[in-house]
């Protein structure tokens, strides 16, 4: 079985610019998140969605927003992208519930912004 | 708001030692813990998930012990091998926001020499 797939896995953009990230949760699971880790830093939460809703934000700017797909799959957006959004980010997966069982995580997509 | 610190931040062992890893958090109304490990530019790799009402996990040479009360976890590994050289990273499940999010440390980077 797939585990969480993310992509693209690099990615290199400009001040300013948008970056839109793909997740796709380990089959079964209806819960996906998505954190965000520095460079030396531990993994910090973004948002949470289960069944296409939000049910979890962390404290990221409003450039950041996501939503989830009919088919559990989502996306991350990040609009005027400043240098300090350059990091990891990972996309993690949980079912059967929207805050139980082990939490899986992708490879991640690296964005470099310039 | 719950923090998390990891202690050592770094350890290097020679092969076969046994080592504990330590993992403390400020607010132990935690719903569940989890314990990764991230080899370097990777995803997080789930290792042991300890239930609020379980006080240990083991799996292979890996055991994970959970004192909520004193906001307390150790990991444990067995004869330790150059593969696990790695950083591993303790998340408690923070209640806020109904449990969507896990809150990391800076992790313990480990080194195992042959």
């Amino acid at each position: 079985d797939a585990g969480v797939t993310q992509s693209p896995t690099h990615l290199i953009k400009t001040r300013g610019q948008h970056v839109t990230l793909r997740c796709s949760p380990i089959s079964g699971h209806k819960s996906v998140s998505w954190y965000q880790q520095v460079l030396g830093q531990g993994p910090q939460f973004i948002f949470q969605y289960y069944e296409k809703e939000e049910r979890g934000r962390g404290n990221f700017p409003d450039r950041f927003s996501a939503r989830q797909f009919p088919n559990y799959s989502s996306e991350l957006n990040v609009n005027a992208l400043l240098l300090g959004d350059s990091a990891l980010y990972l996309c993690a997966s949980r079912g059967p519930g929207v805050n139980t069982g082990e939490l899986f995580f992708g490879e991640g997509s690296r964005l470099t912004v310039l | 708001k719950q923090e998390v610190t990891q202690i050592p931040a770094a350890l290097s062992v020679p092969e076969g030692e046994n080592l504990v890893l330590n993992c403390s958090f400020t607010d132990s109304a935690i719903y569940n813990l989890q314990w990764f490990r991230q080899d370097p530019g990777k995803g997080l790799t789930s290792l042991l998930l300890i239930q609020s009402s379980q006080r240990e996990q083991t799996s292979g040479r890996l055991n994970a012990s959970l004192d909520k009360s004193s906001g307390r976890s150790t990991l444990y590994i067995a004869a330790s091998q150059p593969g696990d050289s790695a950083t591993y990273l303790c998340a408690p499940q923070d209640p806020d926001q109904a449990g969507t999010a896990l809150i990391f440390g800076k992790g313990t980077t480990l080194s195992v020499s042959s």
